[in-house]
């Protein structure tokens, strides 16, 4: 099936740093999600954007719609041990309840 | 409230038998939704409902693939003649239809289904 192209794969980063991840398509999308799964259990509604450029921030994560509407990213200021977990990008095409995600990032931090 | 449950957590069947994988949204929500995910994957879209119908089944791989949810609430995904393919989390996810451009998909814990 169709996923979105989610960069990069995994990060190990120290406590403290900032991390970006980004996320492209090939379609137009109307609507741009970034969800947080831990270890068994689903993936959680971390940001929504719905307008292309939108810039949304929530707590230390900023997250925006690409211009063209086929790219998004999501920034993470200043990580905690509790940021630890996988990332992923979903994109809403206009008209379609289904969501299309990415293959997610893993990211790691070291206390 | 409760959130999205989903029973079993865990299926080990053998190649070849038929699995039912259950799911219960959250109160009110009309919209269901079931996705796959497989090892170090992104979820994939099944099928959705709206009330009872399904309203895209698009995602479904095959006929051996197949659910329903007869009163509007509880949904069960059914996968007949199992493949070793199939073993993967199968996540269900329920919405609110509040008419906005994206009505929050709050998804349960996923039941991790092993096909041996």
């Amino acid at each position: 099936g169709q996923q979105l192209n989610q960069s990069p794969q995994s990060m190990f980063i120290q406590e403290g740093e900032d991390v970006s991840m980004n996320c492209t398509s090939s379609s137009i999308f109307n609507t741009w999600l970034w969800y947080k799964q831990d270890p068994g259990e689903g993936p959680v509604l971390l940001i929504a954007l719905y307008k292309a450029g939108e810039l949304t921030s929530n707590g230390r994560l900023t997250a925006q719609f690409g211009i063209t509407r086929k790219d998004s990213f999501l920034n993470i200021s200043a990580s905690i041990p509790s940021d630890v977990g996988i990332y992923f990008c979903a994109g809403q095409l206009s008209g379609s309840e289904k969501l299309v995600f990415g293959k997610g990032m893993k990211l790691t931090v070291n206390p | 409230g409760a959130g999205v449950s989903q029973t079993p957590s865990n299926k080990v069947t053998e190649k070849g038998k038929y699995v039912e994988l259950r799911c219960d949204p959250i109160s009110g929500h009309t919209a269901l939704y079931w996705y796959r995910q497989s090892l170090g994957q992104g979820p994939e879209f099944l099928i959705y409902f709206q009330g009872t119908g399904a309203a895209d089944d698009s995602g479904l791989p095959n006929d051996r693939f197949f659910a329903v949810r007869p009163e509007g609430s509880v949904s069960t995904l059914k996968i007949q003649r199992t493949e070793r393919g199939d073993s993967a989390v199968y996540l269900c996810a329920s919405s609110q239809r509040l008419g906005r451009v994206y009505n929050e998909q709050f998804f349960g814990p996923g039941t991790r289904l092993t096909v041996l």
